[in-house]
């Protein structure tokens, strides 16, 4: 399984665009890219799920280089209500065995 | 269509003891996966369960097990509890082929004193 790097924490003031990279050097040709955001004492949720180039829907933007090896996702003008954990995951979820390999996500913090 | 339901939400249990966790999978779903998620860390899988069988494991003993019924709900149960078994469960459903965009429940606390 494809290992991810993020980092372990950032910060950000209400109203600013975020941007979070995620490293996956060793993504398979099947594997797509999906994040999760989780609070406190709740469970993931599904965020957005890309394969390559970009992909936008109404909670985030997800952009993806040519090579795959990294990928970033952007919130825009964030609230303080999208301070969570963010996790970036790679996977191929076709199989019926497939799981989902959690890092230690990054800790986002939103202040006024 | 309901989301992922998990009970209890939480629970405490003493050293030894068996526990039993429920969740029922999001309407259409037919695999449900469990994870425990310990303070700080991110979730880690326990198994998947797919046509009420055991689909694929991480690495957990064998006290843990489960349970998928034809309604596609699921139980995670738990044997010879031990104080690091304390943590956040997490039950997750999802359509086979796109287990990548899995439902997860508020999960069960359980602390084990």
């Amino acid at each position: 399984l494809a290992k991810t790097t993020q980092p372990i924490s950032m910060d950000s003031y209400e109203g600013q665009e975020v941007n979070i990279t995620c490293s996956h050097n060793n993504i398979a040709t099947n594997d797509y890219i999906t994040w999760y955001q989780q609070f406190p004492s709740q469970g993931p949720r599904f965020i957005i799920q890309g394969y390559k180039t970009k992909v936008t829907n109404e909670v985030a933007s997800l952009f993806i280089p040519a090579d795959r090896k990294s990928s970033t996702l952007s919130l825009p003008r964030v609230s303080l209500s999208d301070t969570a954990v963010y996790y970036c995951l790679v996977g191929d979820g076709t199989g019926t065995a497939s799981k989902l390999t959690f890092g230690t996500g990054t800790r986002l913090q939103v202040t006024l | 269509e309901t989301g992922v339901t998990q009970s209890p939400t939480h629970l405490i249990k003493t050293r030894g003891q068996q526990v039993t966790l429920r969740c029922s999978s999001q309407s259409g779903h037919n695999t449900v996966s469990w994870y425990q998620q310990a303070l700080g860390q991110g979730p880690q899988f326990i198994f998947q369960y797919y046509r009420e069988e055991e689909n694929g494991r991480g690495n957990f003993p064998p006290r843990f097990s489960g349970l998928q019924f034809p309604n596609y709900s699921s139980e995670l149960n738990v044997n010879a509890l031990e104080l690091d078994d304390s943590a956040l469960y997490l039950c997750a459903s999802s359509l086979a082929g796109k287990n990548t965009e899995a439902f997860f429940g508020q999960g069960t606390r359980l602390t084990v004193v």
